[in-house]
Order: C-alpha cells, then sequence, then structure tokens
C-alpha cells in the first residue's frame, strides 16, 4: 500500500540551529501539507503546497518557516533558526485531489529543540 | 472558520463492551467530517470519512460514524472494542478543499 514516508524520525537540535524536515508523498498525489501537534495539544495546520507554491498558510507559518519541493518526489519543511517552542511532532500529509477527500498522513517527525 | 470539539479527552472501557467517541463540530458552510486514529508512535491513519450522502458511514476495524447536522454531531461508535483498539482518536473537519481542522482527540484505554 502506498504510504507518505518521513525522515528523520526524531531529531534532536540546538536553539538557533537549521532543520530540514524530510517527506516522500505518495507518487501520484499533487496537494501537500505540513502539521504539527505540539506535546499535549492539538494537531495544527501549519502549511498546503500545490503546484510549487504555497496555496495556505497558517499564522504559526511565519518568516522562521519556508517550504520546497526540490525534486520530483521530496516535499521538506525549514526552520530557519529553531526556538525551543518549535518542539513538536511534525506531520506530513498528501492528497490526490483538490477538494481533499483523504488526507495520508506519514509516521511523523518528532523535533526537539534544546 | 470551523472548530471541532471532542467532549471526552479519555474514555475508558472494557474489552467487548461497545464504545462512542464524541465529537461535535462548527462551520458555517458544508464541511467533510473525518475521522483519524493514532497508536502508539506512529502516524495518523483514517478511520473513516463523511463527504456526502448517507449520514451512516462506516470505516476500518469495525467503526462507524454518523453525521448528524441539526446536531452539528459526527459521533464515532463501536459495538465491541477490542485491546488494540487502545489509541488516541482524532475527529477533523475541513471544507471542501481546504486544510483539516483537528479536534483535541480522545484516548481511548480498552481494559481486559
Amino acid at each position: 500500500e502506498p504510504e507518505v514516508t518521513q525522515t528523520p524520525s526524531h531529531q534532536v537540535t540546538q536553539m538557533g540551529q537549521e532543520v530540514i524536515l524530510r517527506c516522500v508523498p505518495i507518487s501520484n498525489h499533487l496537494y501537500f501539507y505540513w502539521y504539527r501537534q505540539i506535546l499535549g495539544q492539538k494537531v495544527e495546520f501549519l502549511v498546503s503546497f500545490y503546484n510549487n507554491e504555497i496555496s495556505e498558510k497558517s499564522e504559526i507559518f511565519d518568516d522562521q518557516f519556508s517550504v520546497e519541493r526540490p525534486d520530483g518526489s521530496n516535499f521538506t519543511l525549514k526552520i530557519r533558526s529553531t526556538k525551543l517552542e518549535d518542539s513538536a511532532m511534525y506531520f506530513c500529509a498528501s492528497s490526490e485531489d483538490s477538494l481533499n477527500t483523504e488526507a495520508f498522513f506519514g509516521q511523523g517527525t518528532r523535533l526537539t529543540v534544546v | 472558520a470551523q472548530s471541532v470539539t471532542q467532549l471526552d479527552s479519555q474514555v475508558p472501557v472494557f474489552e467487548e463492551a461497545p464504545v462512542e467517541l464524541r465529537c461535535n463540530y462548527s462551520s458555517s458552510v458544508s464541511v467533510y467530517l473525518f475521522w483519524y486514529v493514532q497508536y502508539p508512535n506512529q502516524g495518523l491513519q483514517l478511520l473513516l470519512k463523511y463527504l456526502s450522502g448517507s449520514t451512516l458511514v462506516k470505516g476500518i476495524n469495525g467503526f462507524e460514524a454518523e453525521f448528524n447536522k441539526s446536531q452539528t454531531s459526527f459521533h464515532l461508535r463501536k459495538p465491541s472494542v477490542h485491546i488494540s483498539d487502545t489509541a488516541e482518536y482524532f475527529c477533523a473537519v475541513s471544507r471542501r478543499g481546504n486544510k483539516l481542522v483537528f479536534g483535541a482527540g480522545t484516548i481511548l484505554r480498552v481494559k481486559s
């Protein structure tokens, strides 16, 4: 069964460092998303991406964040200068259709900023 | 804007008993409704979804949910739970083509 793959599963980084979280969406999907879940809180939307540009972003997704699809398979989330409050589980998701009738999620990357 | 309220943060239940996990949503427009499950140390897996049509939706692992427009609810049910159903369950809503908005989650603990 096709699946969304995220690497690494766990990353520890020092405050102020840049991190790149990687995702390989399902191959025929065209719509990509990042969500995050701070420990004990709701899963929150960060950004959606289609046709090589951001289609929607949340208030959380400030200038410290960026997304990129550098080749035909990877979809990355970069945090330029990490803060303690960026510690969370980050989920990548992809969807085949524009109506987002079913989003498939990866296993998540647990980011710990120390 | 859409919002989702999951009324119970934890639901303990004995094995083979029925369970209902409650979800209410608010939205001024028509929405899609979803239930996702997260097993320990795993990602989010879609259990079932309501897009349109029949208000009773059947999903994987014997779960079902009923869309009630007048009560703006989408409660999840299973007639007989197993130990393996122990997980966190998330209700989510989206407008057509838009992001998912999640509830806070309900931890289902199945006891033997």
